[in-house]
């Protein structure tokens, strides 16, 4: 069966501590995976668009990577308003058009 | 440059009522999904749309919800005979062409009482 999981489902680190979040597909035909962040209460923002295997892009303390199979999220040296729910989803041929979401992590980052 | 907008934030419905939720995409997009997300779940797809047209509306339940997005003006969700099930966040997200990045906007909180 086609999903997204994502891991761990939440994550507590200390200020500087970084770390990683792990994204899983089993999908076919992957067009595209995307990284979002969300507040509570908020609308989820959009951080990354990744489109093939080998694939990198970062923005300050972040570091989205893409595999076959698994997208990695990495964060650097993280600071308490980096704690957020981070999303991740993909576009795969057969959904059609629409994004398919995982559940996400939670992450606090404590000072 | 406006980003997606959604409206109302908060929409109080009794039980039985319509309730119509508005979404203004960003300009020069021209492609609009609609999710919904309950308390401590994640996003479920209902709908996407293109001007005029639905193109998937695979994940919308079969009764009292309904969508459109016309040549002129916002998108709109709209659901019938309210029921407290109903009560949750409907996020809009909008992109301008396929196979790329969608902007969501705030949110509607939809409570039915």
């Amino acid at each position: 069966e086609d999903q997204v999981t994502q891991s761990p489902e939440a994550l507590r680190l200390q200020e500087g501590e970084s770390s990683s979040l792990n994204c899983s597909y089993t999908v076919s035909g992957l067009r595209g995976l995307f990284w979002y962040r969300q507040d509570p209460g908020k609308g989820p923002e959009f951080l990354f668009t990744l489109y093939s295997a080998g694939e990198e892009k970062e923005k300050e303390r972040l570091k989205a990577t893409l595999t076959k199979k698994e997208s990695f999220l990495h964060i650097t040296a993280p600071k308490p308003e980096d704690s957020a729910t981070y999303l991740c989803a993909v576009q795969a041929g057969n959904y059609g058009q629409n994004f398919v979401f995982g559940p996400g992590t939670r992450l606090s980052v404590l000072p | 440059n406006a980003g997606v907008m959604q409206n109302p934030r908060h929409l109080v419905r009794r039980r039985g009522q319509e309730a119509r939720l508005r979404c203004s995409p960003m300009k020069g997009h021209s492609h609009v999904y609609w999710y919904r997300q309950l308390p401590e779940e994640g996003l479920k797809f209902m709908v996407y749309l293109q001007k005029e047209n639905i193109i998937d509306e695979s994940g919308m339940p079969k009764e009292r919800f309904s969508a459109e997005f016309p040549k002129e003006g916002p998108s709109i969700l709209r659901i019938q005979q309210v029921v407290r099930g109903d009560s949750a966040a409907y996020f809009c997200a909008s992109s301008p062409r396929t196979n790329t990045e969608a902007f969501f906007g705030q949110g509607t909180r939809l409570t039915v009482v």
